[in-house]
């Protein structure tokens, strides 16, 4: 099960912040969550991952809920080429067997 | 670039044959994991491949079967086929509790 709840889709406007979000109210204490995007017919990107705090990397933002049972992934400044399905995956410390949903597909809008 | 190469890109095969798909890795790792993805579809876990033993296998039946090799390239086969097999077979390599990258993907057309 992928034991996540995404928006089945979004726009966004080129240039503006691309807000995502996932809810996994579930969530055990050892699961962190994964963020991976889809490109149509290529293979899953990562993204960005965490377990309680947030995070940044260069291509993106992850918040966390304190309760964690809920995360948005920011995209700061959203251009055509982020155009994609992005997936929200929870996934336990010690295993690395990926549950997919069907993920939101985003569209930036030039 | 992830560097997990697969071969090969495209494939069609008819009904009862049967198909091996190939993963490779420029980087050291020791996991490789093999997906499914139909069209519209979120990739579906298949089973994960650990040390060259079977790590976790999802809902498939045993009629997909991997191989995981000392230099760390792994075949996904698949027997008998069926109609429904058409989909993107996707690899992904990681280790252990760390991140997984996954290749381009093999598109397989069964008709």
């Amino acid at each position: 099960d992928a034991k996540t709840t995404q928006p089945t889709s979004m726009d966004c406007a080129e240039g503006r912040a691309a807000n995502l979000p996932c809810n996994h109210s579930t969530i055990s204490g050892n699961e962190y969550v994964y963020w991976y995007r889809q490109i149509h017919s290529q293979g899953p990107q990562y993204i960005i991952h965490g377990l309680k705090n947030n995070e940044t990397n260069e291509m993106a933002s992850l918040i966390i809920t304190e309760d964690r049972k809920s995360s948005t992934l920011i995209l700061p400044h959203a251009t055509l080429r982020d155009t994609a399905v992005y997936y929200c995956i929870v996934l336990t410390v010690t295993g690395n067997q990926f549950y997919f949903g069907t993920g939101t597909s985003l569209t930036v809008i030039p | 670039e992830t560097g997990v190469t697969q071969s090969p890109t495209h494939l069609i095969k008819t009904r009862g044959q049967q198909v091996t798909l190939r993963c490779s890795s420029q980087s050291g790792h020791n996991t490789v994991s093999w997906y499914q993805q139909a069209l519209g579809q979120g990739p579906q876990f298949i089973f994960q491949y650990y040390r060259e033993e079977e790590n976790g296998r999802g809902n498939f039946p045993p009629r997909f079967s991997g191989l995981q090799f000392p230099n760390y390239s792994s075949e996904l086969n698949v027997n008998a086929l069926e109609l429904d097999d058409s989909a993107l077979y996707l690899c992904a390599i990681g280790t252990i509790e760390e991140t997984q990258y996954f290749g381009p993907g093999t598109r397989l057309l069964v008709l």
